[in-house]
């Protein structure tokens, strides 16, 4: 299994920033998918979750509103619409799979978002 | 939404002993609660899944127990790499994380 994380970077307050995953190694569109946050130095925030056929999504409240979770379950590809960007949101973003009995069982390395001015 | 409260903060411990470390729910939860293990520089990684099962590869130290509100990851017996920071996790609705417990070495 390898989950790719990409598009995160610096970008001032109230900005637009897309963030994928490249997905591979399992068969995608059978599980849920996850973006999980982690600001230097804290500890772990669930962002975002979509079910594998994308009927279910999720958001956590500091991001709903914000944020939007899709997935392409052709390509093997999870995305995050991240809009009017705060420096709240400034953190790691990772790409997590569901797995079995709901864990998140792999995750990606991450992908750096800044927001500032 | 369910809150993890995660006990103690911060554990000290030298190698070869024993690690208990909490994980209270707000609210029930039934068995669907996960443990991470996290170490510098590097992304979680599953340990435990539905309270008390081992993911692949987690060696037989490590073990789970609890249901409902009250959870417990039990360390039996230290070995250096695992001093590290350990979540919880519960998935009864959408997912939320403890705020961690930091196992360092005395």
């Amino acid at each position: 299994v390898q989950l790719v994380e990409s598009g995160g970077g610096l970008v001032q307050p109230g900005r637009s920033l897309r963030l994928s995953c490249s997905a591979s190694g399992f068969t995608f569109d059978d599980y849920a998918m996850h973006w999980v946050r982690q600001a230097p130095g804290k500890g772990l925030e669930w962002v975002s979750g979509i079910s594998w056929d994308t009927n279910s999504r999720g958001y956590a409240d500091s991001v709903k509103g914000r944020f939007i979770i899709s997935r392409d379950n052709d390509n093997g590809a999870l995305y995050l619409q991240m809009d009017s960007l705060r420096a709240g949101d400034t953190a790691l973003y990772y790409c997590v799979k569901e797995g079995l009995w709901n864990a998140f069982d792999f995750w990606g390395q991450g992908t750096m978002v800044t927001v500032s001015s | 939404e369910i809150v993890l409260t995660q006990s103690p903060a911060t554990l000290s411990l030298s190698p070869g002993e024993r690690a208990t470390l909490s994980c209270r729910a707000s609210q029930g939860v039934g068995t669907d609660l996960a443990w991470y293990q996290q170490k510098p520089g590097q992304a979680p990684r599953l340990l435990i899944y539905d309270a008390s099962n081992r993911a692949t590869g987690i060696p037989a130290r490590f073990s789970g127990s609890g249901s409902e509100t009250d959870f417990t990851l039990t360390i039996s017996s230290l070995e250096p790499e695992d001093f590290a920071i350990y979540y919880c996790q519960e998935r009864k609705r959408w997912p939320t994380f403890g705020q961690g417990t930091r196992l360092e070495i005395k």
